[in-house]
């Protein structure tokens, strides 16, 4: 089956730190998407890659997909504490049906 | 518009009954998905209904079983419980195109199985 790793699965940082998490599939994706899950909440949808080498930003977050399209990764700048909680992403190779990685959680100590 | 509704929020259930969960999906999304999450393992994929046909299948026992109905709102339903089904099941709705933007969770139904 399809299989989205991603690392690493903790990460502590002091607040104002960047962050970075990665997602690696065994195949080729057609689509990948990210996700945040506050402590206690459900995962919630913050963007979709589609493209080969596609940078997109929404604020302190950047986010690439690998040229190859079997990686990706997730970049927070000067991290604070709104920022804590698990980062997912999903893949999929049909567009319609996503698997999700294992998740990064983050802790961001003040 | 109206989220995405699970119910119950919650349920306590023993060891060998059976269970019910729901989800009312985005008015206007035909695909809804369910996911198991456990602590340290992440959202498996147990199943996906689209237009109230089941399109794709994660790898769950057959104790494991869902339906949606042709207003899209859809049930899971567990057999014969064991202790380690205690988990958050999580629904999530979708336009369920090759154009489709991101899921939208429910909140979840917590499930405790003693």
């Amino acid at each position: 089956g399809q299989q989205v790793m991603q690392i690493p699965q903790y990460q502590h940082v002091q607040e104002g730190e960047d962050f970075t998490t990665y997602c690696n599939s065994s195949t080729t994706l057609s689509n990948i998407q990210w996700y945040k899950q506050r402590p206690g909440g459900h995962p919630v949808f913050l963007i979709q890659l589609v493209k080969s080498g596609e940078v997109k930003k929404q604020k302190r977050l950047t986010f690439q997909f690998g040229e190859a399209k079997k990686n990706s990764s997730l970049h927070i700048t000067a991290t604070q504490t709104t920022d804590v909680g698990t980062y997912f992403c999903a893949g999929s190779r049909t567009g319609n049906q996503f698997y999700f990685g294992t998740g990064t959680s983050l802790t961001v100590i003040p | 518009k109206a989220g995405v509704t699970q119910t119950p929020r919650y349920l306590i259930k023993t060891r060998g009954q059976q269970v019910t969960l729901s989800c009312s999906p985005i008015s206007g999304h035909r695909s809804v998905s369910w996911y198991q999450q456990t602590p340290g393992q992440g959202l498996q994929f147990l199943f996906e209904y689209f237009s109230e046909t089941q399109r794709n299948k994660g790898n769950f026992p057959g104790r494991f079983s869902g339906r949606q109905f042709s207003n899209s709102r859809s049930e899971m339903n567990v057999s014969t419980l064991e202790l380690g089904d205690s988990a958050l099941y999580l629904c999530a709705s979708s336009l369920g195109t090759q154009q489709m933007d991101g899921y939208t969770f429910g909140s979840g139904t917590r499930l405790t199985v003693v």
